[in-house]
């Protein structure tokens, strides 16, 4: 049962596009989401995460949106450079005591000059 | 600081062989994981450690033992190799505190012929 749903797959845009990669939960118990850029050739890192008590975060060009009552959260990456080519995962996990990071299965992502 | 660091970067092994991943931490993290990550499929969990001497199954366990007998090691073994355990692994840690971020390493990339 995978737990995190993450589209699209891949995506490509023209440098300065929005690329929008979406992702949709089922378990109630996560409450934090992170997501993680992974360059080819390395491990993921983590990019930017949010919890269910706000229903956005911006980090620079990055921004999470979050929708508690739809299960949802997308990320949203401004002004896209060619620079930010690389695999998004998103993830999730509750934090109320011990648990794995479920993450989502990738999102390959392509921004053309 | 090193970060978590993998040994061997790249192996290759016949159907049948065995082998022994290490992954190391200077983090002082108490959490510990192995991932494998497949084209399509995401990042997938194969055991983790809250502690020294302690680990526990992920989501795809089978194949595959663990051992973490010093808190800044975490070892995968492969006793008898499939061609189905060819993936890209991926060792990562965390503080024992909330949100406990994961901290991946450069990953292993192992063919099994």
């Amino acid at each position: 049962q995978q737990q995190v749903k993450q589209s699209p797959q891949s995506l490509i845009v023209q440098k300065g596009g929005i690329p929008i990669i979406n992702c949709a939960y089922e378990n109630t118990a996560f409450d934090y989401f992170p997501w993680y850029q992974q360059f080819p050739g390395k491990g993921p890192a983590l990019l930017i995460a949010i919890r269910p008590d706000v229903s956005e975060k911006k980090e620079g060009r990055f921004t999470i949106s979050f929708n508690k009552s739809a299960k949802q959260f997308s990320l949203h990456i401004m002004d896209s450079q060619p620079g930010d080519s690389a695999t998004y995962f998103c993830a999730a996990s509750s934090t109320g005591g011990y648990s794995t990071l479920t993450f989502g299965k990738g999102t390959m992502l392509l921004v053309s000059p | 600081n090193a970060g978590v660091t993998q040994t061997p970067k790249f192996r290759v092994l016949k159907t049948g062989q065995s082998m022994t991943l290490l992954c190391a931490q200077d983090m002082n993290h108490e959490y510990m994981y192995w991932y494998r990550q497949d084209p399509g499929m995401g990042l997938r969990l194969i055991h983790y450690s809250v502690g020294e001497g302690t680990t526990a199954k992920g989501e795809v366990p089978d194949g595959y033992n663990v051992s973490r007998l010093k808190k800044q090691n975490f070892l995968l073994g492969l006793e008898s190799a499939a061609p189905s355990q060819t993936s890209v692994y991926f060792c990562a840690s965390s503080p024992h505190v909330a949100p406990y971020e994961q901290y991946f390493g450069p990953g292993t990339r192992l063919t099994v012929t």
